[in-house]
């Protein structure tokens, strides 16, 4: 069955940088584009964008340039988010979920910034 | 126009129809897709292209879409649907970015 697991909560402090990772399995890596979503608390689903991990090209949303880095390793079937220069809001729960149609998400990552 | 505007609440009363809408000029090109968010959980899709459930998710939720407005229906909701609704799709500009709803919180009285 087609499972997204991400990595642990994270507690981090302002200026700081954050990398989650979401496992893949039950489909083939290199078919499924994976998207990142933000939920910040108490708010709506935002998406982030996406990465297309047959050819690597990602595609970011607006506001989500220059700090956000989406990757991959398909040897291990895994997508990551890292985030630079973390600031007090970017404190929020970040999902990874499958293209195209958003079908299976992980179970989210809290991501806390604070001093 | 790259939004998509939905109620911000809805009710319903145990075992009644409710609606649950999503407009924007996407949807004239794209289909809408539904997500279900339990307090404290992960979304889960509930609805696609237009009129499909995902394995796993009751026959009392449909889908519509007529011209720039999209509709998940509960026929008999019950007291397990009470959650945030986020529809979402494609926005319009062609280069096929996501984008979501604000969201609906629907209260089963």
């Amino acid at each position: 069955q087609v499972q997204l697991v991400q990595s642990g909560s994270e507690l981090k402090k302002p200026g700081a940088s954050v990398k989650v990772s979401c496992k893949a399995s039950g489909y083939t890596f290199s078919n499924h584009a994976l998207n990142w979503v933000r939920q910040a608390p108490g708010q709506g689903l935002e998406w982030m964008g996406c990465i297309n991990t047959n050819t690597g090209i990602p595609t970011y949303a607006q506001g989500f340039t220059g700090r956000f880095v989406f990757s991959f390793d398909t040897s291990v079937s895994t997508a990551y988010l890292q985030i630079s220069s973390l600031k007090a809001d970017d404190t929020a729960v970040y999902y990874c979920t499958r293209d195209p149609i958003l079908d299976y998400w992980g179970q989210g990552t809290l991501v806390t910034v604070s001093s | 126009s790259s939004e998509l505007t939905q109620d911000p609440a809805v009710s319903v009363a145990l075992g009644q129809t409710v609606r649950i809408t999503c407009q924007g000029d996407s949807l004239r090109i794209y289909y809408a897709s539904w997500y279900q968010q339990k307090s404290g959980q992960a979304p889960v899709l509930v609805m696609y292209d237009k009129n499909n459930r995902p394995s796993g998710i009751p026959d009392r939720f449909s889908g519509s879409i007529s011209e720039s407005t999209a509709s998940l229906t509960i026929t008999g909701a019950q007291a397990e649907d009470e959650a945030d609704y986020y529809c979402n799709s494609r926005d319009s500009s062609g280069n096929r970015l996501v984008v979501f709803g604000g969201g609906t919180k629907l209260t089963v009285l």
